[in-house]
């Protein structure tokens, strides 16, 4: 099965700064990988997908880069709002796996 | 608007089964794969299972392969898990979440999640 670091697993943060996560796989997986949000007690949102493809809604300060074994999401300008847990998942091939998750945090 | 309902969670001992439903509504049912995903208390996204469109294919962790079985009944747009022989470290959120990508498509993700059932396995 492939598996899926994150780095760094902790981030402290400023509202405006720029944030880079990085995710790396343990075999590359072309583009198929997705970026998830997740607030404490909420359920995780999509965030994007196939590595760089933004999903309908979410804010353009988010982007997402990379392919093969390195994908990097950067959220451009940290919003209040944006204080979470991230996570990447690998879409193919199954069975699909989630990094460990990136806490930002203030 | 797409809504998914997961049930079913509850607490059970060690070796004992359950079986969790998820409702969905919102989206045609029949026409996409589906998830369950699981989050131990305060632990990261594990990904569990997923039954295509037709329940023709299914996929399973190694965690939960032979234990769990994932199933569904596209005429009561309703998923399942069924949980065999579950473990104290089975004590999970469990959600439910639909496919991003049309059949025949490979995966865009999972764009629609419940709000998760508890599972608590203890003695």
């Amino acid at each position: 099965d492939i598996q899926l670091t994150q780095s760094p697993s902790f981030l402290s943060a400023s509202v405006g700064d720029r944030v880079t996560i990085t995710c790396r796989a343990s075999q590359g997986i072309s583009s198929y990988l997705a970026w998830y949000q997740q607030i404490p007690g909420k359920a995780p949102k999509l965030l994007i997908y196939l590595a760089s493809t933004l999903k309908s809604g979410v804010p353009s300060r988010f982007s997402g880069s990379g392919s093969g074994t390195e994908f990097t999401l950067t959220i451009a300008s940290l919003q209040p709002e944006d204080f979470a847990t991230y996570y990447c998942q690998q879409l193919y091939p199954y069975p699909f796996t989630f990094g460990p998750g990136t806490k930002v945090d203030i | 608007q797409v809504h998914l309902v997961e049930s079913g969670g509850a607490v059970v001992q060690p070796g004992r089964s359950l079986r969790l439903s998820c409702s969905a509504s919102g989206f045609t049912f029949s026409s996409y794969a589906m998830h369950w995903v699981r989050q131990a208390p305060g632990k990261g996204l594990e990904w569990l299972a997923v039954i295509s469109y037709e329940s023709s294919n299914k996929y399973y962790a190694d965690s939960v392969k032979g234990r769990f079985t994932i199933s569904r009944d596209n005429s009561k747009n309703t998923v399942y898990l069924q949980m065999n022989t579950l473990r104290v470290e089975d004590t999970a959120v469990y959600y439910c979440a639909k496919e991003g990508a049309p059949p025949a498509s490979y995966s865009s993700g999972i764009d629609y999640w419940g709000q998760g059932t508890l599972v608590t396995v203890s003695s």
